[in-house]
């Protein structure tokens, strides 16, 4: 167990319509990314948060957006969903931000797209 | 543009004898380099890193080897053993920053 949680596991739902991943980091973490794999591709980073601010931004759509809470649970919302979203989007955390520090993932949210 | 490179999609090993697998990329600013391994339905767990300014990390039956004049580090698993049967992952970080860049994955079987 990575202390990472993730929900929920699977989510099914139809073309055009928004969902909400929620994570919820190992205890202390301040940092929050997150990361989309699509079939028999790697791990592609979207984006990460640091004690509430966005710290770096990868390939994330334009219908894609993050925010931290207080609290440093995460949500990621994906709108007007194509079915090329359909993937598996991770969360991870790590203590800091600056470099030269692993980062612990979650279980995942498998997304299904019809 | 993929900047982590994973050639190999999958690999077969006998239990006892040693894995290797390896991992190229294409950027020099990258500072530190990860690899995690990552069973079905669950998500990748680190395994070992290696900084830059080594050339070699050893953890247990796991050793991390980097050559930056190749841009090329590779994964050494001595003796495998059917467990390790999982998708190995490289990961590398640019400086003064911890987000992972990935490559595609090597998918490893170890058998009896």
């Amino acid at each position: 167990d990575s202390g990472v949680t993730q929900t929920p596991k699977h989510l099914i739902t139809a073309t055009g319509q928004r969902v909400t991943l929620r994570c919820s980091p190992r205890s202390g973490d301040l940092s929050v990314y997150w990361y989309q794999q699509s079939l028999d591709q790697g791990l592609q980073f979207l984006i990460q948060y640091y004690n509430g601010e966005e710290r770096a931004k990868g390939n994330i759509l334009e219908r894609f957006s993050a925010q931290q809470f207080p609290d440093l649970h995460s949500e990621l919302n994906l709108s007007s969903l194509e079915l090329g979203d359909s993937a598996l989007y991770f969360c991870a955390s790590s203590a800091s931000s600056g470099g030269h520090t692993e980062a612990f993932f979650g279980q995942g949210t498998r997304l299904t797209v019809v | 543009d993929q900047q982590v490179k994973q050639n190999s999609p999958s690999l077969s090993v006998q239990e006892g004898r040693i894995s290797i697998l390896n991992c190229d990329y294409t950027n020099s600013m990258f500072d530190y380099f990860l690899w995690y391994k990552k069973y079905p339905a669950e998500g990748p767990t680190f395994l070992i890193s290696i900084s830059s300014i080594k050339d070699k990390n050893e953890d247990g039956r796991f050793t991390v080897f980097l050559n930056k004049s190749a841009k090329h580090l590779s994964l050494h698993i001595v003796p495998s053993q059917p467990g390790d049967s999982a998708v190995y992952f490289c990961a590398a970080t640019p400086p003064v920053t911890d987000k992972l860049i990935f490559g595609t994955g090597t998918r490893l079987q170890v058998f009896p």
